[in-house]
């Protein structure tokens, strides 16, 4: 099983829609958890943190369930600039040091 | 301010030649030292990483291996590469919190 887990899509939306993608991890141990975004051919960038209580960020919400070991993105008023993949990522501490564990990505299109 | 070099940002390699990508931080002392592979329409696979100067955990077995010579400097070798090492190469660093990035380096082994 791998230790997080997305569905790759693609999220195929018209601008202005809401789009949801969930993650799942399977460490409990998991510390701290973000989603990053990476467009094509690109380094991955932080797109924000994800905590117990949901945050949100602009036109951006995200959501943990440490119980279900769930992890959720919501977008809400798509852009054309949204398209990218989106990485699902946890923060796993280790006796060396703590390392990111990153998903496979789900692509997201929006289109006009 | 921190900031993170790697290079080169493309490299095309003939198969069972050498290999060495280099990456440097500045601005901050003792980051945490990590190189990732992504392979074409895949996710980041973390190979490598270091917290501190000649201390290197390895993730994956294969025919790569990292350095650490100086605190801010991470180097990925290879003795000879394969068709599969194949792939876009990233350097990150963290110190207590989120990762920064590299830009990467495409390569590709014909």
């Amino acid at each position: 099983r791998k230790e997080v887990e997305q569905d790759p899509g693609p999220f195929n939306v018209p601008e202005g829609a809401t789009v949801a993608f969930n993650c799942t991890y399977s460490n409990s141990a998991s510390q701290s958890f973000f989603w990053y975004r990476q467009d094509c051919r690109k380094e991955p960038k932080l797109l924000m943190s994800v905590y117990s209580s949901g945050n949100e960020d602009g036109r951006f919400t995200a959501q943990l369930n440490r119980a279900s070991q769930y992890i959720s993105l919501l977008i809400r008023d798509s852009k054309l600039s949204d398209s990218a993949t989106y990485l699902c990522v946890v923060n796993l501490w280790t006796e060396y040091g703590n390392k990111l564990v990153f998903g496979a990505g789900t692509i997201l299109r929006v289109k006009s | 301010s921190q900031t993170i070099h790697q290079w080169p940002a493309t490299l095309v390699q003939p198969v069972g030649s050498p290999l060495s990508l280099e990456c440097t931080v500045e601005g901050t002392s003792n980051p945490n030292l990590y190189w990732y592979r992504q392979a074409a329409g895949r996710g980041l696979q973390l190979l490598f990483y270091s917290v501190g100067i000649g201390q290197i955990s390895s993730e994956v077995p294969q025919n790569l291996s990292a350095s650490r010579p100086q605190d801010r400097q991470f180097i990925l070798s290879s003795k000879k590469l394969l068709l599969s090492d194949s792939g876009f190469y990233l350097c990150a660093w963290s110190r207590g919190g989120g990762y920064t990035f590299g830009s990467g380096t495409r390569l590709t082994v014909v």
